[in-house]
């Protein structure tokens, strides 16, 4: 069975710093898909961003990147010129692949990670 | 992008009374739905998974004759939470897939209250 872990359950950054997220997982596949998603406090689930294990390149979408490491099985999150909107729950998750090779979408969550941005 | 519609957003009902939940994909196909259940400050815990037209499959420890889930079309799935009592109150949240999209897309959540 895969696993998530996410080790810093609260973290705090200044605005327009920068914050990295960490998250580790356990799994015996070769391919997959690793997500960090949002949870403000209106509980919505947001994507943030996605990697595929079979790509190198870390993914990025405008101040949010990754860092993956398949060999080690770490996948953090780097928030650059964090915002007081960036503020909300910070879940990592794994997911296998489909017979298609996109996501199934049987997310396994790790324990999440409550960011506060001070102004 | 793929919106999922869940409803209601918050319901409060007495103990011993069941509940139904919605989850609809408004603008796509849904072939595969996942229900999870989340406790304040806590992760989603992937409760089932189910397939239109089939019958749900729920992960261990989850009662499938509490957490009822119907899975009737391909754009709504329902959660029926039969004789609830107060420890079933949570967060619930759906998500859906269908074919060809590269990711699952989540509803709003439903926060039960059981009295």
């Amino acid at each position: 069975a895969q696993t998530v872990t996410q080790s810093q359950p609260e973290m705090s950054v200044q605005e327009a710093e920068t914050v990295t997220l960490s998250c580790t997982y356990d799994t015996s596949e070769s391919d997959y898909y690793l997500f960090w998603y949002k949870q403000p406090p209106s509980r919505q689930m947001i994507l943030v961003i996605r990697q595929e294990a079979y790509k190198q390149q870390n993914a990025t979408e405008n101040r949010f990147s990754v860092n993956f490491q398949k060999a080690a099985k770490s996948f953090s999150l780097k928030i650059s010129d964090s915002q007081l909107g960036d503020a909300a729950m910070y879940f990592c998750a794994y997911d296998l692949l489909n017979a298609g090779g996109t996501s199934y979408g049987k997310l396994t969550f790790g324990q999440g990670t409550i960011l506060t941005v001070h102004p | 992008g793929a919106v999922v519609s869940q409803h209601p957003s918050w319901v409060i009902c007495k103990s011993g009374t069941s509940v139904k939940i919605e989850c609809r994909s408004l603008d796509f196909q849904a072939t595969t739905m996942f229900w999870y259940r989340q406790f304040p400050k806590q992760s989603l815990m992937l409760m089932a998974t189910s397939n239109e037209g089939s019958k749900a499959t729920y992960e261990q420890g989850v009662e499938k004759d509490k957490f009822l889930i119907n899975h009737a079309s391909l754009t709504l799935s329902t959660l029926t939470v039969t004789s609830a009592h107060p420890e079933d109150s949570s967060f619930y949240i759906c998500s859906s897939r269908g074919w060809g999209n590269t990711e699952a897309f989540f509803g709003q959540g439903t926060r039960l209250t059981v009295v």
